[in-house]
C-alpha cells in the first residue's frame, strides 16, 4: 500500500513568491491534515479536513497561507508572498478514524531565500 | 490552552541503559488520547505507542509508557536504548474525538556505542 504522498519534497522560492504544496492521502482516509515542522516550534498543527470539508484551521497564519481539498485524493496548501520564517518542512498526515492514529507523508522543505 | 511539554531538546545515552524521556500535558478536555511518535532521520513521524487508559502500561518495540492523568504524564522508557533507537520523538494529546493532536517540541535520542 502507498502511504501518504507528498509532491515536490523540496522547494526553493524567492521572497515574496508564491508556493504550492501537494498531498495525496492514504485511499480511504477521510482526514487529512497539515503540520509544520521546524526545530524551534516542532511538529505545529495548521489546518485538517474530514470527508473534504475544512474542520478547523485554526493554526493557519490568516493572511498569505490557504489550503484545499478539491477531492478525497488531493490536498494542496498554497503560500502566497512567501517569507524566509516560512522555510520549514510541512507534512501531510491522513487518518481513517478520529482516535489521532496519523499517517504522515515525508513532508516537503520548502526554503525562502 | 492545550499545551505537550517535552524537558530535553537532546537525549544522549550509552546502548544497553536505560532510557527515560518525559512527557507532560494541560488540557481541560475529559476524553484525551496519548500517543508516541518517533522520527528516523529522513523518515516519516509514526506511531510508536498510543494510550487513553488511566494507568495502563503500553508496550511496543521496546519502549513503554504508562498514561498518568494525576499527574499529566505520559513518559517513554525503555531498560536497554540499542543504536537504532537513535530518532527524534514527539509526544503528542489528541482530545474531543477529534483525530487532531498537539505535539511536543520533540526530543532527540542520541544512543551512543
Amino acid at each position: 500500500n502507498a502511504g501518504v504522498i507528498q509532491t515536490p519534497r523540496h522547494k526553493v522560492t524567492g521572497k515574496g513568491q508564491e508556493a504550492t504544496l501537494w498531498c495525496e492521502p492514504i485511499s480511504g482516509h477521510s482526514a487529512v491534515f497539515w503540520y509544520r515542522q521546524t526545530i524551534v516550534q516542532g511538529l505545529e498543527f495548521l489546518t485538517y479536513f474530514r470527508n473534504q470539508a475544512p474542520i478547523d484551521d485554526s493554526g493557519m497564519p490568516k493572511e498569505r497561507f490557504s489550503a484545499q481539498m478539491p477531492n478525497q485524493s488531493h490536498s494542496t496548501l498554497k503560500i502566497q508572498s512567501t517569507q524566509p520564517q516560512d522555510s520549514a518542512v510541512y507534512l501531510c498526515a491522513s487518518s481513517w478514524d478520529n482516535t489521532g492514529q496519523l499517517y504522515f507523508g515525508e513532508g516537503s522543505k520548502l526554503t525562502v531565500l | 490552552g492545550d499545551s505537550v511539554t517535552q524537558t530535553e531538546g537532546l537525549v544522549t545515552v550509552t546502548e544497553g541503559l536505560p532510557v527515560k524521556l518525559n512527557c507532560t500535558y494541560q488540557t481541560t478536555y475529559l476524553t484525551i488520547a496519548f500517543f508516541w511518535y518517533v522520527q528516523y532521520l529522513n523518515e516519516a513521524p509514526q506511531v510508536l505507542l498510543k494510550s487513553s487508559t488511566d494507568n495502563k502500561r503500553t508496550e511496543h518495540q521496546g519502549f513503554h509508557a504508562t498514561l498518568h492523568k494525576s499527574s499529566s504524564s505520559f513518559h517513554l522508557q525503555k531498560s536497554s536504548a540499542q543504536l537504532s533507537d537513535s530518532a527524534l520523538y514527539y509526544c503528542a494529546l489528541g482530545t474531543g474525538n477529534t483525530g487532531k493532536l498537539i505535539f511536543g517540541l520533540g526530543t532527540t535520542l542520541q544512543v551512543q556505542p
